[in-house]
C-alpha cells in the first residue's frame, strides 16, 4: 500500500457527461500528480500540483482541469466526455515539487473511467 | 485485475532464470530515471532508480544499467520469480525541473513455473 488513495475505483458514464476523480496524498506530501494510462498510449502525465498551485502540465486536454486543495487533496475534473477518454486514471504524490532522487512519486491504486 | 497495455512488448522467462528488460529513453538532459513495476490492478511501484553520474546501481535482486550514449536503460531481474510477473516501466526526468516524469512503453514479463 503506497499511502496514496484514489476514488472511486471504478466508474463508468456516457459520452458528453462530466465527471470528478478524487486522490488523497501521501501523509507529508505536497506534490500531487495526475497521469492517464490507456492501451495505446501507455503512462501520460497529465498535470503536477504543489501546495495548492499548479506546477507543470502535460499533456491535457482543456475539457480536463484539477486542482488541489487547502487539505492538499486533489481532484481531476474530466467533462465532455468522449469514447477515447476511457483508461485508467491515476495519480501519484511526492514530498517535493523537483524531479530527481529523494523525491520519489508514489503511486495510488488508479480509477477505471469507462465511457460508453 | 485490470489488463494494461495488451499490445505491449513481452518477455516471457523460466522461473529462475534472469531477466532483462530494456528501454530506450527520450530526452539527452534526463539525468534521473526509474524503473517501476506495475502488477494488474495496481499503479506503478518503483523498484530502483539511478542517476546519470553512474553507469550501474544493483539493489536486491535487481540491477540498473544506464548508457547514456545511446541513451539505453535496462533491468536486469536475478532470479525471477512468480511475483516478478508484471508490467515493467522506465520513467525519465530532469533534476531540479518540475517533477514530469516521462514513462516509456513498458515491457510485459511473464515467469513461467
Amino acid at each position: 500500500d503506497s499511502g496514496v488513495t484514489q476514488t472511486p475505483k471504478h466508474l463508468i458514464t456516457a459520452t458528453g457527461q462530466r465527471v470528478t476523480l478524487r486522490c488523497s496524498p501521501r501523509s507529508g506530501d505536497l506534490s500531487v500528480y495526475w497521469y492517464q494510462q490507456s492501451l495505446d498510449q501507455g503512462l501520460q502525465f497529465l498535470i503536477q500540483y504543489y501546495n495548492g498551485e499548479e506546477r507543470a502540465k502535460g499533456n491535457i486536454l482543456e475539457r480536463f482541469s484539477a486542482q488541489q486543495f487547502p487539505d492538499l487533496h486533489s481532484e481531476l475534473n474530466l467533462s465532455s466526455l468522449e469514447l477515447g477518454d476511457s483508461a485508467l486514471y491515476f495519480c501519484a504524490s511526492s514530498v517535493g515539487v523537483s524531479g530527481g532522487a529523494y523525491n520519489e512519486q508514489f503511486f495510488g491504486p488508479g480509477t477505471r473511467l469507462t465511457v460508453l | 485485475g485490470e489488463s494494461v497495455g495488451l499490445h505491449l512488448p513481452t518477455l516471457s522467462v523460466q522461473e529462475g532464470d534472469n531477466s532483462i528488460i530494456n528501454c530506450a529513453y527520450s530526452n539527452s538532459a534526463s539525468d534521473y530515471f526509474i524503473w517501476y513495476k506495475q502488477e494488474s490492478g495496481k499503479g506503478p511501484q518503483f523498484i530502483i532508480d539511478i542517476r546519470s553520474n553512474m553507469d550501474k546501481r544493483q539493489g536486491q535482486r535487481v540491477t540498473v544499467l544506464l548508457n547514456k550514449t545511446v541513451k539505453h536503460l535496462s533491468l536486469q531481474i536475478a532470479a525471477t520469480q512468480p511475483g516478478d510477473s508484471a508490467v515493467y516501466f522506465c520513467a525519465e526526468n530532469m533534476s531540479g525541473a518540475n517533477n514530469d516524469m516521462r514513462f516509456g512503453a513498458g515491457t510485459r514479463l511473464t515467469v513461467k513455473p
